[in-house]
């Protein structure tokens, strides 16, 4: 089967550093996407990756390291509004995206 | 440049009816996919229109059906309603001519089933 595997839960400080792990296994992968969700609100893109490495937007990195399967969000200068879940997703070619369950992050103050 | 906009916003339909969703893409996107997405969990990937033609499809039964018309607008119909049908329907809207995949949701319509 196809599956997406992320942490539940992230409870982080304000102003702290988060890392948000995601692990896929999929029949294909042509890239990594990074959303996130309001409650009550629709997912909106972060980021996305293709080729192994590290792409920066501003508080927000993201990693990819195909050879392992894995990624991960990264979140720096944490805010309150940050809090929200995040979800991993795969574009798996075949014109098909799959999506993790999300990982939800508190951020405290 | 207009987001993309989905109606209406809240359904209760009751087990065995129909029901259609609609979506309008992003001004300058030709491709729309479906989700299902259920309380807690990550959105679901129903189907995908290109150019109004179905690409893509989940594993999700025919009496989930879609449309794309020449506008880029899109519908989704579900046939035979289940309790399990419950759930935030959500298009998201995409430039398939672009090597990153970047899709742009809509506020999502809120289907309960009773």
């Amino acid at each position: 089967g196809q599956s997406l595997e992320q942490p539940s839960e992230v409870t982080a400080v304000e102003g702290a550093i988060v890392q948000i792990n995601c692990t896929y296994q999929t029949s294909g992968f042509y890239g990594l996407s990074w959303y996130q969700q309001h409650d009550g609100g629709a997912p909106t893109f972060l980021s996305y990756n293709a080729l192994d490495g590290l792409e920066e937007t501003g508080r927000f990195s993201s990693f990819l390291s195909r050879s392992d399967s894995y990624g991960y969000l990264l979140l720096q200068e944490l805010q309150m509004k940050d809090s929200a879940s995040y979800f991993c997703a795969v574009n798996t070619g075949g014109f098909k995206t799959i999506f993790g369950a999300g990982t939800r992050l508190f951020v405290k103050a | 440049e207009t987001g993309v906009t989905q109606s209406p916003t809240h359904l209760i339909k009751t087990r065995g009816q129909q029901v259609t969703l609609r979506c309008s893409s992003q001004s300058g996107h030709n491709t729309v996919s479906w989700y299902q997405q259920a309380l807690g969990q990550g959105p679901q990937f129903i189907f995908q229109y290109y150019r109004e033609e179905e690409n893509g499809r989940g594993n999700f039964p025919p009496r989930f059906s879609g449309l794309q018309f020449p506008n880029y607008s899109s519908e989704l119909n579900v046939n035979a309603l289940e309790l399990d049908d419950s759930a935030l329907y959500l298009c998201a809207s995409s430039n398939s001519d672009r090597s990153r995949d970047e899709q742009y949701f809509g506020p999502g319509t809120r289907l309960t089933v009773t």
